[in-house]
């Protein structure tokens, strides 16, 4: 699996965009983009993946750039509870399901 | 209901006791894992199980061996607990015939090694 490189830290207001790079410079064609966060105490919750497109959900967007070597998790309205660790995660689907260990993440805190 | 629950999620023990940490998940997902989160907060794999049968093992010492009585439960058992075994466990669970989805975790068992 590929490796990612996270920033340690970011802050955002209540309410405005948050914006969450990832780099993964040395990609696979068949790997996938995923995005988990884990908010104090509680066990990694999934929020989105994507290969090549951009991907939407109810939580968040997942901007990949042409080269695939880097990307951008946009939560577009954060709120309090949006304060977490976000990990960025690089891995083959199927048969790896899961299998991924964890980098650093970044540390998102949402401030009022 | 919840989806991936870990019992106990508090474990405080001595070094060199044997326990044990169960997890049942309620998804009807082929394949369960158990993760170790350190007090970095890394969090690494251990092990995967699809259908009662291991498929990862993540060098873990020995001491540590999985049981999987059938496909919704995975449990860990841990043998001579030492104090660098303290750390917050979490056992995870995927439908592994469905390309490309995601991992659903439980809520974490925090085991202290005194």
């Amino acid at each position: 699996d590929a490796k990612t490189t996270q920033p340690t830290s970011m802050d955002c207001a209540e309410g405005r965009a948050a914006n969450l790079p990832c780099n993964h410079s040395t990609i696979s064609g068949n790997e996938y983009v995923y995005w988990y966060r884990q908010i104090h105490s509680q066990g990694p919750q999934y929020i989105i993946h994507g290969l090549k497109n951009n991907e939407t959900n109810e939580m968040a967007s997942l901007i990949i750039t042409e080269d695939r070597k880097s990307s951008t998790l946009i939560l577009p309205h954060a709120t309090l509870r949006d304060t977490a660790v976000y990990y960025c995660i690089v891995r083959v689907g199927y048969t790896n399901a899961g299998k991924s260990t964890f980098g650093d993440g970044t540390t998102l805190t949402v401030k009022p | 209901d919840t989806a991936v629950s870990q019992t106990p999620k508090y474990l405080v023990t001595q070094m060199g006791n044997d326990k044990s940490i169960k997890c049942e998940q309620n998804l009807g997902h082929d394949t369960m894992y158990w993760y170790k989160q350190d007090s970095k907060k890394f969090l690494k794999i251990m092990f995967s199980y699809n259908n009662k049968e291991l498929i990862i093992n993540e060098t873990v010492p020995n001491r540590f061996s999985p049981k999987s009585p059938d496909k919704a439960h995975l449990n860990l058992h841990i043998n001579s607990l030492e104090l660098g075994d303290s750390a917050v466990y979490f056992c995870a669970s995927s439908p592994l015939t469905v390309m490309n989805t995601e991992a659903f975790f439980g809520q974490g068992t925090r085991l202290t090694v005194v």
